[in-house]
């Protein structure tokens, strides 16, 4: 079983519009985790991180994190074409740098 | 700063080749990440340095897959021998450590006939 689910896969939202995404995690000992994105031809890029419950706002990307269900979140509010990219949810344990990532949401703004 | 570097960006090989693919990480670094990445299965972790010391390696690739970092500021990943089924991006990550942001390079892309 994936420890890391997303959701969904794929996502059509209007220029402006506002794009959620959301992120599970099936494992207790996650304790930290990070919004990537990835466009076409490169390599994963962070977007934020969030380790305690609650919103964290960047911009316009808010993370909510609900540690007791190990749900977290991500908004992006006036969505733009440019953020037409893969998104990965990725979570890591207290003790260990490695981070284990979702499969990936698609998010598509179309004008 | 420099981010992380790979090459070659693309590498096509013959079943059943050898090849290397190379990786300098953010300088200052200590954490160094090999991951490979497929529509199917999605990022996959290969290999996991802290300080030059091998943390943890994914289990499936063992047999035909040996990452290395030959000093802190260069590493390689050798597949040896490809298979078709190696056909994928190969990315290199970074990071200062525990609870701490993973900066990835641009990949390669590894076609394997």
């Amino acid at each position: 079983q994936q420890k890391v689910q997303q959701s969904p896969e794929s996502l059509s939202v209007p220029e402006g519009g506002m794009a959620s995404l959301n992120c599970t995690s099936s494992d207790r000992n996650f304790q930290y985790f990070w919004w990537y994105r990835q466009h076409s031809g490169e390599g994963p890029k962070a977007l934020m991180s969030i380790f305690s419950d609650g919103d964290k706002k960047e911009g316009r990307f808010t993370a909510h994190l609900n540690k007791a269900s190990l749900h977290v979140s991500l908004h992006i509010r006036d969505s733009q074409p440019s953020d037409s990219a893969l998104y990965f949810c990725a979570a890591s344990g207290a003790n260990t740098g490695k981070l284990t990532f979702g499969h990936g949401t698609i998010l598509r703004v179309h004008p | 700063d420099a981010g992380v570097t790979q090459t070659p960006r693309h590498e096509v090989a013959e079943k059943g080749q050898t090849i290397i693919l190379k990786c300098e990480p953010v300088s200052g670094h200590n954490d160094l990440f090999w991951y490979r990445q497929t529509k199917i299965q999605g990022l996959e972790l290969l290999s996991y340095f802290r300080s030059k010391s091998l943390m943890e390696d994914g289990g499936a690739f063992k047999d035909r897959f040996k990452a290395e970092m030959l000093n802190s500021s260069f590493s390689t990943l050798k597949i040896q021998p490809t298979e078709p089924k190696d056909s994928a991006v190969y990315l290199c990550a970074s990071s200062l450590g525990v609870a701490e942001t993973l900066y990835f390079g641009s990949g390669t892309r590894l076609t394997v006939l």
